[in-house]
């Protein structure tokens, strides 16, 4: 997990509420995603980002949207918390687009209430 | 939707045996890629083949590929108490990028002492 730090590590919400999940590399790397873990779904990819400022949906996007100002942050927001999206939040980055394996954070563990 | 699947599910081995997971997909692929996640940890990626590769090496692990068959499997030699954890394939799609990295629901391997 070295080179890419998540946070907040645990978060308890309340439904409705907006959630904003940090994701910060000291890798370089230029593309970066965000998954959530869930029981019998495995991992799905909710956004992506190619790039600064570049960015699109995943396979789970709704209730989701994400912003890259930065190579090193990639941020995930909630717009309004929903008991659906209790789950855990991995952000991974790659050197490149189909040829690298994934460098993964440590996750962060939501739940909504 | 999962591309991989891994099996089985779940393996239980006593330490230095060897281990032998499995991953079938659906459709061709430009590479597999085997992860290994810890408890409460982030993915860890293992080793990376492409679709010209038949077997790979990398320490105590080697991966084999067959895409006549669309499947991969991961051998895991002399186990250690701390191989213990849960291993996932993945595919990246022949014409697609790494955005469409395709996560199975993995197999849980526990190596007793």
């Amino acid at each position: 997990d070295a080179g890419i730090t998540q946070s907040p590590r645990h978060k308890v919400t309340e439904t409705g509420t907006p959630v904003t999940l940090r994701c910060h590399q000291t890798e370089n790397h230029r593309y970066m995603y965000w998954y959530r873990q869930d029981p019998g779904h495995g991992l799905r990819l909710i956004h992506y980002s190619y790039g600064v400022k570049d960015t699109d949906k995943g396979e789970v996007s709704d209730g989701y949207s994400v912003s890259r100002s930065k190579t090193e942050d990639f941020l995930l927001t909630l717009e309004s918390a929903t008991s659906s999206q209790t789950s855990v939040y991995f952000c991974a980055t790659s050197t490149s687009d189909r040829e690298d394996g994934y460098t993964f954070g440590s996750g962060t563990r939501l739940t909504v209430v | 939707s999962q591309q991989g699947e891994e099996d089985p599910q779940a393996l239980s081995i006593q330490e230095g045996e060897n281990a032998t997971m499995n991953c079938s997909y659906k459709t061709s692929i430009n590479n597999l890629q085997w992860y290994r996640q810890n408890s409460g940890r982030g993915l860890v990626h293992l080793i990376l083949i492409r679709s010209n590769e038949r077997e790979k090496h990398s320490g105590r692990l080697r991966v084999t590929l067959d895409t006549s068959k669309k499947s991969s499997s991961l051998l895991i030699t002399a186990s250690r108490a701390a191989d213990t954890a849960s291993y996932f394939c993945a595919t990246v799609p022949l014409w697609g990028s790494a955005r469409q990295l395709t996560f199975g629901s993995g197999t849980q391997l526990t190596v007793l002492p």
